[in-house]
């Protein structure tokens, strides 16, 4: 079992919709999470971070983690067609690995207009 | 420049041949780091580097895997007689510090026939 499930969907939303994307865990270790965004042919791009527990907004979007159970999420509102990408969830630890990132597999997300 | 650059961007090898990948990191970027990312999977941690000291290379897959960043700043990782399983994209990423945010370059396709 991986350190980090993700849904690799693909997932299909008509413009506007609100769309669910989530991860679970198995490493309590893991402290700062991260939602990536990575168009074709593109590298990640940071989208939301987050430390520990709670909440986070930032426009259309919102992280939440909730790490009693090893889960989190991210909300797109009112979705774009330009929202269409993979959206890799990522996460590390604090101490001495606290630079490695583990991503999960990446949901491919389309948004139809 | 103005982000993490990758050359080539396109590499198609014979199974057997040598090639080496370049990364020229943000500059004033103190860490670097390379991810492999296999088709429909996440970015997998391959090594980091602080400057021109390798901190961590516990992510290579095998000996035929080696990086270098000799002066603190270009990266090259270099892949010895290619296999059909080394075929992925290869991505570097640069942060001012180890558990700063990472900025991922576009990545180089690597193609083992």
């Amino acid at each position: 079992q991986k350190e980090v499930e993700q849904d690799p969907g693909p997932l299909s939303v008509p413009e506007g919709a609100i769309v669910s994307l989530n991860c679970t865990y198995s490493n309590s270790a893991f402290q700062y999470f991260m939602w990536y965004r990575q168009y074709s042919r593109k590298g990640p791009e940071l989208l939301m971070y987050t430390y520990s527990s709670g909440n986070k907004e930032d426009g259309r979007f919102t992280a939440q983690v909730d790490k009693s159970s090893k889960y989190i999420s991210l909300f797109i509102r009112d979705s774009q067609p330009s929202d269409s990408a993979t959206y890799l969830c990522a996460m590390r630890g604090t101490g001495g690995s606290n630079y490695k990132l583990t991503f999960g597999k990446g949901t491919l997300l389309t948004v139809n207009p | 420049g103005a982000g993490v650059s990758q050359s080539p961007r396109y590499k198609v090898a014979k199974r057997g041949q040598d090639v080496a990948l370049r990364c020229d990191p943000i500059s004033g970027h103190v860490s670097l780091f390379w991810y492999q990312q296999a088709l429909g999977q996440g970015p997998e941690f391959l090594t980091y580097f602080q400057n021109e000291a390798q901190l961590d290379k516990s992510g290579l897959p095998s000996d035929r895997f080696f990086a270098e960043r000799p002066e603190g700043s270009v990266s090259t990782l270099k892949i010895q007689r290619t296999q059909q399983e080394d075929s992925a994209v290869y991505l570097c990423a640069s942060s001012l510090g180890r558990s700063n945010e990472q900025f991922f370059g576009p990545g180089t396709r690597l193609t083992v026939l």
